[in-house]
């Protein structure tokens, strides 16, 4: 157990719609990054924050947005969802702002199905 | 072109193997260089962490590599059914991981 928990573990919904998926980074850690893991793209890097603000940002479609609240709680938003959105989603945490020596824990995430 | 190479597999072998997983890379900026582990349905564990080039050594486990020619390695020794798993190389130099794609291990008793 990474220590890093999200919610929920699975979630089917309709083209079009929106959701939301949640995640709490391990305890003392700063930094959330979100990532998305498909069959065809592997698993590439969203988006990061640090300490509620963002940080650092890699191939996230403009649908998508993300935030962290002041407990370090992080929320992943898709909306106008296709059928190419499906995929699993990670989230995972480290210490600082993201020095390549940090160590980034991954939680169990997210798979999302897009019917 | 992708910036980080994995063949996805699948490779299978006998328990007791030794195993071999390479990426190559084409950034010559990345200096720090990943080996994660993921099992089916979970989400990847750090297993290996190497600063530039050099060989690091745990357990059964021994990461390489070779910034010259853009290669890193991992390497398994005595494998395990346990070992069977997907192995995601993953590299930075910024913080940001860069994933190859996975390759996926079956170590068969």
């Amino acid at each position: 157990d990474s220590g890093v928990t999200q919610t929920p573990k699975h979630l089917i919904t309709a083209t079009g719609q929106r959701v939301t998926l949640r995640c709490s980074p391990r305890s003392g850690d700063l930094s959330v990054y979100w990532y998305q893991q498909s069959l065809d793209q592997g698993l590439q890097f969203l988006i990061q924050y640090y300490n509620g603000e963002e940080r650092a940002k890699g191939n996230i479609l403009e649908r998508f947005s993300a935030q962290q609240f002041p407990d370090l709680h992080s929320e992943l938003n898709l909306s106008s969802l296709e059928l190419g959105d499906s995929a699993l989603y990670f989230c995972a945490s480290s210490v600082s702002a993201g020095a390549s020596t940090d160590t980034q824990y991954f939680g169990p995430g997210t798979r999302l199905t897009v019917l | 072109q992708k910036e980080v190479e994995q063949d996805p597999g699948p490779l299978s072998v006998p328990e007791g193997a030794i195993v071999s997983l390479n990426c190559t890379y084409s950034n010559s900026a990345f200096q720090y260089f990943m080996w994660y582990r993921q099992y089916s349905r979970k989400g990847p564990e750090l297993l290996m962490y190497t600063y530039s080039s050099g060989n690091k050594e745990d357990g059964r486990f021994t990461a390489q590599v070779d910034k010259s020619s853009k290669y890193i390695s991992l390497f398994i020794r005595d494998s395990q059914p346990s070992d069977s798993a997907t192995y995601l190389c993953a590299m930075s130099n910024t913080g940001k991981l860069i994933f190859g794609q996975g390759t996926t291990l079956q170590v068969k008793p």
